[in-house]
């Protein structure tokens, strides 16, 4: 079963750190750009993050650049987004989301799997 | 940064027809992607490619794109139904992800 399981969520202050994990199975990992999704409670979807199969391209939306830092680690099928400098408008629940792909080589530009979530909450 | 626009509810009767409109400049040039998310769950990818669909989502849900408008249009709508819609493209220019405002879908 193709599954993105994504941890490392809690509480915590302004100002401080958190690194979310996710993990991958039942796909080749290696094979798939990877994204960080994330939504505040009670509001829409908020695109975080990208990066590509191989980890050599990156993209941050605005409003966490210079903050947060993506990667990934293919030996063992995970993807990880560090967040430094949290502010309350981080509070959200954080989907890692898989860009989907198919074997001709296009890429839709869409995200086809999504994990359940975890909950980042940045409270005093 | 590219603006996608929804309304923020749409009501329909069951068996009938929901349409949900995604405005954006120039949006029938992009290609337009289609998420559903139930209460408590993550979201699921219902259209992509302006009209097509993935397996295991059933025909009633169909898409069009054209000009400055994108459009979800859910037939033989049933009480299942009932959930956020968001619409999703691919922003070229900054390189960005980019979700629509989201609709919620009463079935009434």
């Amino acid at each position: 079963e193709v599954q993105l399981v994504e941890s490392g969520g809690g509480l915590v202050q302004p100002g401080g750190s958190l690194r979310l994990s996710c993990a991958a199975s039942g796909f080749t990992f290696s094979s798939y750009e990877m994204n960080w999704v994330r939504q505040a409670p009670g509001k829409g979807l908020e695109w975080v993050s990208y990066i590509s199969s191989s980890g050599s391209t990156i993209y941050y939306a605005d409003s966490v650049k210079g903050r947060f830092t993506i990667s990934r680690d293919n030996a063992k099928n995970s993807l990880y987004l560090q967040m430094n400098s949290l502010r309350a408008e981080d509070t959200a629940v954080y989907y890692c989301a898989r860009d989907s792909y198919d074997s001709s080589g296009y890429y839709p530009r869409c995200f086809d799997i999504w994990g359940q979530g975890t909950m980042v909450t940045v409270s005093s | 940064s590219y603006v996608l626009t929804q309304p923020p509810s749409v009501s329909v009767a069951p068996g009938q027809t929901a349409r949900i409109t995604c405005g954006g400049n120039n949006i029938g040039s992009k290609s337009v992607h289609w998420y559903q998310q139930k209460p408590g769950q993550a979201p699921v990818l219902v259209v992509y490619d302006d009209s097509d669909r993935p397996s295991g989502i059933p025909e009633r849900f169909s898409g069009s794109n054209s000009g400055n408008t994108a459009t979800l249009t859910i037939s033989r709508v049933e009480a299942g139904d009932e959930a956020d819609y968001y619409c999703q493209v691919w922003d070229s220019s900054s390189d960005h992800y980019v979700f629509g405002t989201g609709t919620k879908v009463t079935v009434l």
